[in-house]
């Protein structure tokens, strides 16, 4: 299987907080994506981790891939209204790729 | 922008009757995909193509066949419509090969099948 658990499913934070969110696996990553989806449009890339404990930032968003390579983290800083959205992470493996279910994250004004 | 669009954006059918959704690309790529999306599972991959007329299917193939005539051009078509394939499709560019390669998705098609 190529199973991608995320967590949680939903979220509602205030404005100005901080969260994380989850993606994990049973089995070993060769690269993750993280991509972000508004209402009604198509998911977007935000980054591509590849290497074990790599962190990368985007702005108020860091993301790190563990250090086994079964595990991602997405932590927002000061959450805005505008980072409300469905958080997908991603593998790919061979020609397909594999989504999780995702985190649906509102962040309320 | 990956210069992927999809049509119709929205339609609405009848159970049993056929459905062809189109996704169309302008930048040459090889690789091209469609997934369905539900609340509660995801995207999950029915077809892909690598290359005119080579195609293969994804986790929920049944119910669906694909075409792809043109680089710039991959049809998904309902034989005969179910109302379990009322979903949002989209479709998806792959943008390179190797570890590091990434999809680039269109604006998604709302099908519903009453």
């Amino acid at each position: 299987t190529q199973l991608l658990e995320q967590s949680p499913q939903f979220l509602s934070i205030q404005e100005g907080e901080n969260l994380t969110v989850y993606c994990n696996s049973s089995s070993v990553f060769s690269s993750l994506q993280w991509y972000r989806q508004e209402p009604g449009e198509g998911p977007v890339l935000l980054v591509t981790v590849v290497t074990g404990g790599e962190v990368k930032k985007l702005k108020r968003l860091t993301f790190q891939f563990g250090d086994a390579r079964k595990d991602s983290s997405l932590h927002i800083t000061a959450a805005q209204p505008g980072d409300t959205g469905l958080y997908l992470c991603a593998r790919n493996t061979g020609n397909q790729f594999y989504f999780g279910t995702g985190t649906s994250l509102t962040v309320i004004p | 922008d990956a210069g992927i669009t999809q049509s119709p954006r929205h339609k609405v059918t009848e159970t049993g009757t056929p459905v062809t959704l189109r996704c169309h690309q302008t930048e040459n790529h090889r690789y091209m995909y469609w997934y369905r999306q539900d609340p509660g599972h995801g995207l999950r991959l029915i077809h892909y193509s690598y290359g005119v007329k080579d195609t293969d299917k994804g986790e929920v193939s049944d119910g669906y066949s694909v075409s792809r005539s043109k680089t710039e051009d991959f049809l998904l078509t309902l034989e005969s419509a179910t109302s379990s394939q009322t979903s949002v499709y989209f479709c998806a560019i792959r943008s390179a090969a190797g570890a590091t390669d990434t999809q680039y998705f269109g604006p998604g098609t709302r099908l519903t099948v009453l």
